[in-house]
């Protein structure tokens, strides 16, 4: 089993649906938990930042940790056609670990 | 802050040739990362440094060597380029393991 699973899509919705982006995991030790966003031939930029289990909500972004299931989603509401891009999220246990990321989701918006 | 920067941006290498691609970072980070990133396989670490004078190797190390001299430069060196080196190749920088910032990436095809 890989450490760190994500479904690589093509995701394709219409402007402002509600988008679900989800990640499950197998280490039981990792308690910091990412989303990046990538567009595309950029770099990731930093989107989302949670530690433990729990909702974290900026603007349209809402990120839940479910550490029982080992199992991490990501949000959008309201989706506009800026939000099409690969979504990756990365995970660690924290102290010396490393970030382990997920393959990626690519997610397309439709005016 | 310009934040991460890479250069260059592009780059087209004969097998054989070695080049070094340049990492900076102005936010002050200790640890600095090489990642690549080819198609459908997501992020893989290369080298990584803790701080100054400090290196390790990721999980694909071969066929790159890295030195760290200063806190903001994160050089990667490709020695006898070859095909499987062909590739976007990321530096990040973080103050803690998790958080990390991306530079916009470096284009590499080696033919």
């Amino acid at each position: 089993q890989k450490e760190v699973e994500q479904d690589p899509g093509p995701l394709s919705v219409p402007e402002g649906a509600i988008v679900s982006l989800n990640c499950t995991y197998s280490n039981s030790a990792f308690q910091y938990f990412m989303w990046y966003r990538q567009y595309s031939r950029k770099g990731p930029e930093l989107l989302m930042y949670t530690y433990s289990s729990g909702n974290k909500e900026d603007g349209r972004f809402t990120a839940q940790v479910d550490k029982s299931s080992k199992y991490i989603s990501l949000f959008i509401r309201d989706s506009q056609p800026s939000d099409s891009a690969t979504y990756l999220c990365a995970m660690s246990a924290g102290g010396s670990e490393k970030l382990v990321f997920g393959k990626g989701t690519k997610l397309t918006v439709n005016p | 802050n310009a934040g991460v920067t890479q250069t260059p941006k592009f780059r087209i290498l004969k097998i054989g040739q070695s080049m070094t691609l340049q990492c900076a970072q102005d936010m002050n980070h200790n640890y600095m990362y090489w990642y690549r990133q080819d198609p459908g396989m997501g992020l893989k670490l290369i080298y990584y440094s803790v701080g100054a004078g400090i290196t390790d190797k990721g999980e694909v190390p071969n066929g790159y060597n890295v030195s760290r001299s200063t806190t903001e430069d994160f050089p990667l060196r490709l020695e006898l380029a070859a095909p499987s080196q062909t590739s976007v190749y990321f530096c990040a920088s973080s103050s803690q393991r998790d958080q990390q910032y991306f530079g916009p990436g470096t284009r590499l095809t080696v033919t």
